[in-house]
């Protein structure tokens, strides 16, 4: 079955703009959990979704929006855009239900540079 | 709050020889652990997991780990390691089912130099 796609995989954006990114999860997966990564911070968890509900959230200001659809595709938002802000942002699916730990299956990513 | 501390940020090993990367957490509450790989510009791939049961687990690529309660750690080891191995290995914790969330530590960088 497919992965989780991420889309577009690389975005290059001036400061003060925003930026939307995509996720797909796989199919029947109904939690869409997103991370940032960047080499000062590591992984940091932003976010999590689920059945179009923000279930968890992380210690990120409120520049960082999220929500999700009735098919589960989940959208970040990032406005106002600061030049700590260039990360790799990562997407993850999960069930999200009954006896499932949170197995991740992560995508491969999008790639943001704020200049 | 759960937490997690990889005790060490690069680990160089030649080919063949064997491997174990250190991770620590910190929980009140019972944990789920899980390890990852990233291969470079990509995202992360689960190499195992624990959830309950056999405190040694096994994963894909030979890999295994092991989860110690008393000393709250979940060592990853590999008895002889490939080239393919060189990746970056995140260890993750999470504290409830149903969660989307983990808690990740810093990331280990395992170099296998021929």
């Amino acid at each position: 079955k497919a992965g989780v796609t991420q889309t577009p995989r690389y975005l290059i954006k001036t400061r003060g703009q925003q930026v939307t990114l995509s996720c797909s999860p796989i199919s029947g997966h109904r939690s869409v959990s997103w991370y940032q990564q960047t080499p000062g911070q590591g992984l940091q968890f932003l976010f999590e979704y689920f059945s179009e509900t923000q279930r968890n959230k992380g210690n990120f200001p409120g520049r960082f929006s999220g929500r999700q659809f009735s098919n589960s595709r989940s959208e970040m938002n990032v406005s106002t855009l600061e030049l700590g802000d260039s990360a790799l942002y990562l997407c993850a699916s999960s069930l999200g239900w009954g006896q499932s730990a949170p197995v991740h299956t992560f995508g491969s990513g999008t790639r943001l540079t704020v200049v | 709050a759960q937490s997690v501390t990889q005790l060490d940020s690069q680990v160089p090993v030649f080919e063949e020889a064997p491997v174990e990367l250190r991770c620590n957490y910190s929980s009140s509450v019972s944990v789920y652990l899980f390890w990852y790989v990233q291969y470079p510009n990509q995202g992360l791939q689960l190499l195992l997991k624990y959830l309950s049961g056999s405190t040694l687990v096994k994963g894909i690529n030979g890999f295994e780990a092991e989860f110690n309660k008393s000393q709250t750690s979940f060592h990853l080891r590999k008895p002889s390691v490939h080239i393919s191995d060189t990746a970056e290995y995140f260890c993750a914790v999470s504290e409830g089912l149903n969660a989307g969330k983990s808690t990740f530590g810093d990331g280990t960088t395992l170099t296998v130099k021929p």
